[in-house]
This record gives structure tokens, sequence and C-alpha cells, in this order.
């Protein structure tokens, strides 16, 4: 079974350009997460789609940020414009809904703002 | 707030056994979870316990669980330099999210 896909794996851009990230979560996972991983924390969540729905985009800085999942399988997170303190691993995962939640990641995208 | 707190860094050698701590402050958290990851990848889910219970084994892993001190711990049996990873705690609260520590660097010497 294929896990979750996330691509590109890495990026390098200049400041104030436009930076897409893409992830195909795995079959049947009705669940999608997007988190963001700075250096040595652990990863903090962005948002939360339920199928289609953003059930949870409490912590997405929206002036910025933008994220879509528009059939309820793979999304797409969108940074415009990019700042230097941007720069960070970009996780998606997802799960079923069942009780334990468990939550299924991807390798993630690194990105980095010059 | 939500908040979990580990310990930055453990070194134990090959063959020993490895123990991660971790505090959590959030007493409805319903599941508490184990996190490993190697370097350039993402998180890989070792374990998980349901707060109604206090131990959990699962081959060479074992986690402790004391709600009353919102601690959890996971034991690693024969740590193998394999196991050299960064390992997160994470606890489940209100609408299925998950709140992470910011990891512990496990480094096994051979």
């Amino acid at each position: 079974e294929a896990g979750v896909v996330q691509s590109p794996r890495y990026k390098i851009i200049e400041k104030k350009q436009p930076v897409a990230f893409w992830c195909n979560p795995i079959s049947g996972h009705n669940t999608l997460y997007w988190y963001l991983q700075n250096l040595g924390q652990g990863p903090e969540l962005l948002i939360r789609y339920e199928n289609e729905e953003a059930v949870d985009d409490s912590q997405l800085p929206k002036d910025r940020f933008s994220a879509e999942r528009l059939k309820g399988v793979d999304s797409t997170l969108k940074i415009q414009p990019a700042e230097l303190g941007d720069s960070a691993v970009y996780l998606c995962a997802s799960s079923l809904v069942t009780g334990s939640n468990e939550q299924f990641f991807g390798p993630g995208t690194r990105l980095t703002v010059l | 707030g939500e908040d979990v707190e580990q310990s930055l860094f453990l070194s134990v050698r090959e063959g020993d056994s490895s123990v991660i701590n971790c505090t959590y402050t959030d007493s409805s958290s319903t599941y508490l979870y184990w996190y490993k990851q190697e370097p350039g990848a993402g998180l890989q889910l070792l374990t998980y316990i349901f707060s109604n219970m206090d131990m959990k084994q699962d081959q060479r892993l074992t986690v402790l669980l004391n709600k009353k001190d919102k601690h959890l711990s996971l034991r690693i049996a024969d740590t193998q330099t394999g196991d050299s990873a960064i390992y997160f705690c994470a606890e489940s609260i209100a609408g299925n999210k998950l709140v992470f520590g910011a990891g512990t660097i496990l480094r096994v010497k051979s």
C-alpha cells in the first residue's frame, strides 16, 4: 500500500515569491492534515480537512497561506508571498476517522526561503 | 493550554534499554502517541496508548502512562543503532488535534 506522497521534496525560492506543495493521502483516508515543522521542534498543525471541508484552520496564517482539497482526495498548500521565516519542513498526514486517530505522515517538503 | 514536554537528548549503548520521558498538560487527552523521525524523513507512528490504560507492550517497546501525573514514557529494550532517531510524544485533544513535544534525540553508541 502506498503511503502519503508529497512533492516536491525540496524547494528553494527567494522571498516574496509564491510556492505550492502537493500531498496525496493514503487511499481511502478521509482526513488530511498539513503540519509545519521548524528545526528542532515538533510538528504544529496548520489545517485539517475532513473530506473536502476544512474543519480546523485556526493556526493557518490566512494573510499569506491558503490550502485546498477540492475533491476530498489530494491537497495543495500555497504560500504567497513567502517570507524568510517560512523556511521549514511542511508535512502532510492522513488518517481514517477512527477512535485512535492514527495519523500517517508523508516525507515532507523542505522549504528554504532566501 | 496544551503543552507537551520532553527531554532533548538521550545517549545509550547498544544493547541497553532506553527510556524516553514525556509530560503533557491536557487531562482530557484520549490517546497518547510515540512517533519516530529519522533524518530527512516524515514521522513514523511507533505505538499509542489509550488513556484508560497504564501500560502497553509491543515487541521491544513498552509504553507506561501515569495519568495522575500526566507522564508518559517509552522504553526500548535491547536498543540498536537503527533506533537512533528523534522520538516525539504527542497527545490527542478535542477534534482529533495532535499536539507534539519538541522531540528527544536518541543516540545509540556501538
